[in-house]
């Protein structure tokens, strides 16, 4: 089955810098979404890009999408200290249907104030 | 926007003992629940689909006869841990997509803790 793949595992930064996150995945898709997940918690939608579109933006987040490659990145601009939290991306399968999504390992993203 | 309440957030249990976790969409109807498993520090592992009506579809290596899955209604599904062990410990977290929708993001519950002792 599927499986997404994201690197790097773990990133820590400044505030203010920016963040880039990225994900591989290997069959054909549908769509590609973000999602957040603070320690504990459930996960928290941030982007859907769709397989025909290669960019997405979304107040600080910025998203790309290259189907050629198989490949997403997730941008975070001007990082701030409650941007740490752990990412991930899911892909929504041509071969399955109804929501049915595959997650990425996670990126745990540390934002130092 | 869409909510979706898990509980409990946290179960202590005996060994051998059963866990009921509901997941209710609060503000939206949910023909298609999803139940994930996650270790520490790891991703999320779907353990199987919800239907309302209908029988569960269990991911492959999950054993239905453990994880029991109920979904009465549009608006709740229910995961049964049967007979617990200390390695059924875990995170559990439930999602739900709205009826008819495709190509949209799920929403996620936030999530249960379950320490078997």
């Amino acid at each position: 089955s599927q499986q997404g793949e994201e690197d790097p595992q773990a990133l820590s930064i400044q505030e203010g810098e920016n963040a880039t996150m990225n994900c591989s995945y290997k069959t054909s898709i549908n769509n590609l979404q973000w999602y957040r997940q603070n320690s504990g918690r459930g996960l928290v939608h941030l982007i859907l890009i769709r397989s025909n579109e290669r960019e997405k933006h979304s107040g600080r987040l910025r998203v790309t999408l290259d189907t050629s490659k198989k490949s997403s990145s997730l941008l975070i601009t001007a990082s701030r200290a409650a941007d740490t939290a752990s990412y991930f991306c899911a892909t929504d399968a041509k071969e399955t249907s109804g929501s049915r999504l595959t997650f990425g390992e996670g990126t745990q993203l540390t934002v130092n104030p | 926007g869409a909510v979706v309440s898990q509980h409990p957030s946290r179960v202590i249990c005996k060994s051998g003992t059963s866990v009921k976790i509901e997941c209710r969409s609060l503000d939206f109807q949910a023909t298609t629940m999803f139940w994930y498993r996650q270790f520490p520090k790891k991703s999320l592992m779907l353990m199987a689909t919800s239907n309302e009506g209908s029988k569960a579809t269990y991911e492959q290596g999950v054993e239905k006869d453990k994880f029991l899955i109920n979904h009465a209604s549009l608006t709740l599904s229910t995961l049964t841990v049967t007979s617990a062990h200390p390695e059924d410990s875990s995170f559990y977290i439930c999602s739900a997509a709205g009826t008819g929708i495709n190509n949209s993001p799920l929403h996620f519950g936030n999530g249960t803790r379950l320490t078997v002792t």
